[in-house]
């Protein structure tokens, strides 16, 4: 079964606008999520995280909004740059206070258009 | 260069051959993870390490896997008897073990069985 689901395969955006993917979860035991980058031939990237006794944390142009009665969390790009063209991987942890396995979903290819 | 190193970056073989990978942590970090992705999915966790202690396995680390990391430093995984269904990307990551959850990758060995 699933536990983290990105439903959305892809995703275009024009440069300058606004990236928003999103995340779905089911384990409740989850209390820490991240947000990774991949290019291709890489390995994936951290960008952003968040723990569940936050709503938002932001960093730069990357803010991850955390929704936890819908089991729902969001990254947002402003303003959407080409180079953030890559696949995005949503993951969550569930393993208060250590760095344990991640489970991750299957991912969204985001293409910033010019 | 710090960051998490994998050697091969490719490796061709021969279903039944046996065939090891190593993953080389960044240096500080006591925790080593490693994580098999297939096309279209997330990366999957097979195994971690806390020093040179294996801490947890998945079921999806079969008997033909084994995986080490002597004297808490580099890491191997090694699978014998090798099968088609094994061609996938494996990733290695590693992380600090209290000073929070981001796990950094490796650029991943991609193995082929024919």
């Amino acid at each position: 079964d699933q536990q983290v689901k990105q439903n959305s395969p892809s995703l275009s955006v024009q440069e300058g606008r606004i990236s928003i993917l999103n995340c779905d979860y089911t384990n409740s035991m989850f209390d820490y999520f991240l947000w990774y980058k991949k290019y291709p031939a890489e390995g994936p990237t951290f960008l952003i995280s968040i723990s569940s006794i936050k709503d938002k944390n932001e960093d730069g142009r990357f803010t991850v909004f955390l929704n936890k009665s819908a089991k729902h969390l969001s990254l947002h790009i402003v303003p959407s740059q080409p180079g953030d063209s890559a696949v995005y991987f949503c993951a969550a942890d569930g393993h208060t206070g250590t760095a344990s396995k991640l489970t991750f979903g299957t991912g969204t290819r985001l293409q910033v258009t010019l | 260069d710090t960051g998490v190193s994998q050697d091969p970056r490719h490796k061709i073989t021969k279903r039944g051959q046996n065939v090891t990978f190593r993953c080389d942590p960044i240096s500080e970090h006591n925790r080593l993870y490693w994580y098999r992705q297939t096309l279209g999915q997330g990366p999957e966790f097979l195994t971690y390490f806390q020093n040179e202690a294996q801490l947890e396995k998945s079921r999806l680390l079969s008997d033909r896997f084994s995986a080490e990391r002597p004297k808490g430093s580099f890491s191997t995984l090694e699978i014998q008897r090798t099968e088609q269904g094994d061609s996938a990307m494996y990733l290695c990551a590693s992380s600090l073990g209290t000073a929070g959850y981001e796990q950094y990758f490796g650029p991943g060995t991609r193995l082929t069985v024919t």
